[in-house]
């Protein structure tokens, strides 16, 4: 069964800093995806960045890019120019194939980032 | 396109009564998952169909939990003579396979059990 570990129950950063989350994973498939996800105190769940396991070339969105280190099976998060409004839980979370579609995300537990002004 | 929807945002209920939650996903997607979700922890997967197929459900989903997906489109969750513990919020969420990035979620529905 697939595991994902975040190990950084919470993190801080300045206002318009960079910041890294943490984030391994444990499959034995070589097929997979990874995913993070923003979750504000409201609620949702936003999609921020996805990584294909097949993906030569690190997955960028805007200010999030996914660093992507496949022989140490980790795949960070960093955040570049923090926002006030970055201040929410984060969630890393990957999926295996199914037949030939992908199924379910597994997800950690998440990790609490604050930015200060 | 309005995303996915749940209804009831919240829902406070006494232990031992049933409560029903309704998911309606993005339109044209064929894939629709469940997840459960208590304070400070990530979603744990709870079920999923493909249209009007469950395909999964989780240990998680004891006996007194029923999902349904009746027509291929919205789906519910039951859950009978509730428990303190199922207090938790539920997401909803849709995708449309083969795409594998495309997960959209609900807003979830808050449960307290008092």
């Amino acid at each position: 069964a697939q595991k994902i570990t975040q190990t950084q129950p919470g993190m801080f950063v300045q206002e318009k800093e960079a910041v890294t989350l943490d984030c391994t994973y444990d499959t034995s498939d070589q097929s997979y995806g990874l995913f993070w996800y923003k979750q504000p105190s409201s609620g949702e769940m936003i999609f921020l960045i996805y990584q294909g396991s097949y993906d030569e070339q690190n997955a960028t969105e805007g200010r999030y890019s996914l660093n992507f280190q496949k022989a140490r099976k980790s795949a960070n998060l960093v955040i570049s120019a923090s926002q006030l409004g970055d201040s929410a839980m984060y969630f890393c979370a990957i999926n295996l194939p199914i037949g030939t579609s992908y199924g379910k995300l597994t997800f950690g537990q998440g990790t609490i980032l604050t930015v200060h002004p | 396109d309005t995303g996915v929807s749940q209804d009831p945002r919240h829902k406070i209920t006494k232990r031992g009564q049933n409560v029903t939650f309704r998911c309606d996903p993005i339109s044209e997607h064929n894939r629709l998952y469940w997840y459960r979700q208590t304070l400070g922890q990530g979603p744990e997967f709870l079920t999923y169909f493909q249209n009007e197929a469950q395909l999964e459900k989780s240990r998680l989903l004891s006996d007194r939990f029923s999902a349904e997906r009746p027509k291929g489109s919205f789906s519910t969750l039951e859950i009978q003579r509730t428990e303190q513990g199922d207090s938790a919020m539920y997401l909803c969420a849709s995708s449309l396979v083969p795409n594998n990035y495309g997960y959209t979620f609900g807003s979830g529905t808050r449960l307290t059990v008092v």
